[in-house]
């Protein structure tokens, strides 16, 4: 296994924008979680999915973000709008049924 | 009930000085404690992970101890080192989506 890998890595956007994040998980693994992260906060449970299916979303997510994993493989996390709260770091993690949650890298968001 | 709440803030010790960092829980359905380890632009990374069925799990210089009664559980880093320096966040889960509940983060500086 890869790891789980996150793309971009580095996200600057302006106020308004749209931006689309990308998570590749462990391959096989039908777990995958999407976090957000701010400075020097724990993560923060977003949403889950258990293979195509998103099957919890936070109440932190607003209609604003809407997640996708297309036939159960890679993961797309999109904010429309953006706003200058939405600056975090953004996390992607995988996980075989119930076993241990591995995490991406990451992807930096900054909003201007 | 949601909430892990996790001590100290900082931490600073000596090479070869042991670290312990502390984590309460509310939620008796979590029935998975692991800890993580990150550091600067990376993603968390597990480090060690206990079920409540035992009271203390050792992996190397790691080790965690589970109070069921107290609703408790500590990280234990014995020998610490430098390359230990990270932030290290306790998490729990528990349910059908086993999604994460980070602590807050302890930011710990071994001096050497």
């Amino acid at each position: 296994d890869t790891g789980v890998s996150q793309n971009p890595r580095h996200k600057i956007t302006k106020r308004g924008q749209n931006v689309t994040f990308r998570c590749d998980p462990i391959s096989e693994h039908n777990r995958l979680y999407w976090y957000r992260q701010t400075l020097g906060q724990g993560p923060e449970f977003l949403t889950y999915f258990q293979n195509e299916a998103q099957l919890e979303k936070s109440r932190l997510l607003s209609d604003r973000f809407s997640a996708e994993r297309p036939k159960g493989s890679f993961s797309t996390l999109e904010i429309q709008r953006t706003e200058q709260g939405d600056s975090a770091m953004y996390l992607c993690a995988s996980s075989h049924s119930s076993g241990t949650q591995y995490f991406g890298p990451g992807t930096r968001l900054t909003v201007l | 009930q949601q909430q892990v709440k996790q001590s100290p803030q900082s931490l600073i010790v000596q090479k070869g000085g042991i670290s312990i960092i502390n984590c309460a829980y509310e939620n008796t359905a979590f029935d998975y404690f692991p800890w993580y380890q990150q550091f600067p632009g990376k993603g968390p990374a597990l480090l060690i992970a206990i079920r409540p069925d035992v009271s203390e799990k050792k992996e190397g210089r790691f080790t965690i101890s589970f109070n069921k009664s107290a609703k408790q559980f500590s990280l234990h880093i014995m020998d610490s080192q430098p390359g230990d320096s990270a932030t290290y966040f306790c998490a729990a889960s528990g349910g059908a989506t086993n999604k994460l509940i980070f602590g807050t983060g302890t930011l710990l500086a071994v001096q050497p």
